[in-house]
């Protein structure tokens, strides 16, 4: 029973270029959230995600960020010309619901992708 | 809004040592959950325990204990007799009851344990 699947683990990209990070949620989970952690803090959450629904992206740059999570294939968190600031660790994880009242509701984090912006 | 705020930034220890990282919560909702998370230094993120606001019973499994002070709203990790694979970032969170698991997380604890 695989967890949640990140991937790549590491992406490097120059200023200006694209990056694509790609998440796989636990088998049987259909709620995903995107949290971004910079250097030496803690995860800041950017976006909740659904099946072809954004739920909440309050926590997503205005500019630049773009989340999505198709009917079929993995969640994607995309960002286009990336600049320095960028530099993070980005998690997913999942959830099978919303509520976190719920008994099985604990957030399953994946490994995180690690992107780095020369 | 919900803040969450762990002061230790970096605690060091000698194996054996019991150690406590300290965490305090802001909300203003009635009913909450708090969470611990470890990451080790491979970087994943594990969950540790969950609590809710309305069980203040104090938890313990194995060396790992906590105790959640709704007066003083705080949600306290103790690791009994450390060892060198508890070295990691240690995260407080907070989640409420509103659709979605939009968690708040501390800044996180660097415990380094030394053998």
């Amino acid at each position: 029973n695989a967890g949640v699947m990140q991937n790549p683990r590491h992406l490097v990209r120059r200023r200006g270029q694209e990056a694509r990070l790609r998440c796989s949620p636990m088998k049987g989970h259909s709620h995903v959230y995107w949290y971004r952690q910079l250097p030496e803090e803690g995860l800041k959450f950017m976006v909740y995600l659904q099946k072809e629904n954004i739920i909440d992206e309050s926590g997503m740059p205005k500019e630049r960020f773009s989340a999505e999570f198709p009917k079929e294939g993995p969640s994607i968190l995309r960002i286009q010309q990336v600049v320095r600031g960028d530099s993070a660790a980005y998690f997913c994880a999942s959830s099978p619901r919303s509520r976190v009242a719920s008994g099985a509701n604990v957030l399953t984090f994946g490994a995180g992708s690690r992107l780095t912006v020369l | 809004a919900q803040k969450v705020t762990q002061a230790q930034t970096e605690i060091s220890v000698v194996e054996k040592e019991d150690v406590t990282l300290d965490c305090v919560y802001e909300t203003r909702d009635t009913t909450y959950y708090l969470f611990w998370y470890k990451q080790p230094p491979s970087g994943e993120l594990v969950f540790l325990i969950r609590r809710n606001s309305f069980d203040e019973q104090n938890e313990i499994s194995g060396r790992y204990s906590w105790n959640f002070q709704k007066s003083t709203s705080s949600f306290n990790f103790t690791i009994t007799a450390s060892q060198v694979v508890d070295s990691a970032v240690y995260f407080c969170a907070l989640g409420n009851n509103n659709a979605g698991n939009m968690l708040t997380f501390g800044g996180g604890t660097r415990l380094m344990v030394k053998p």
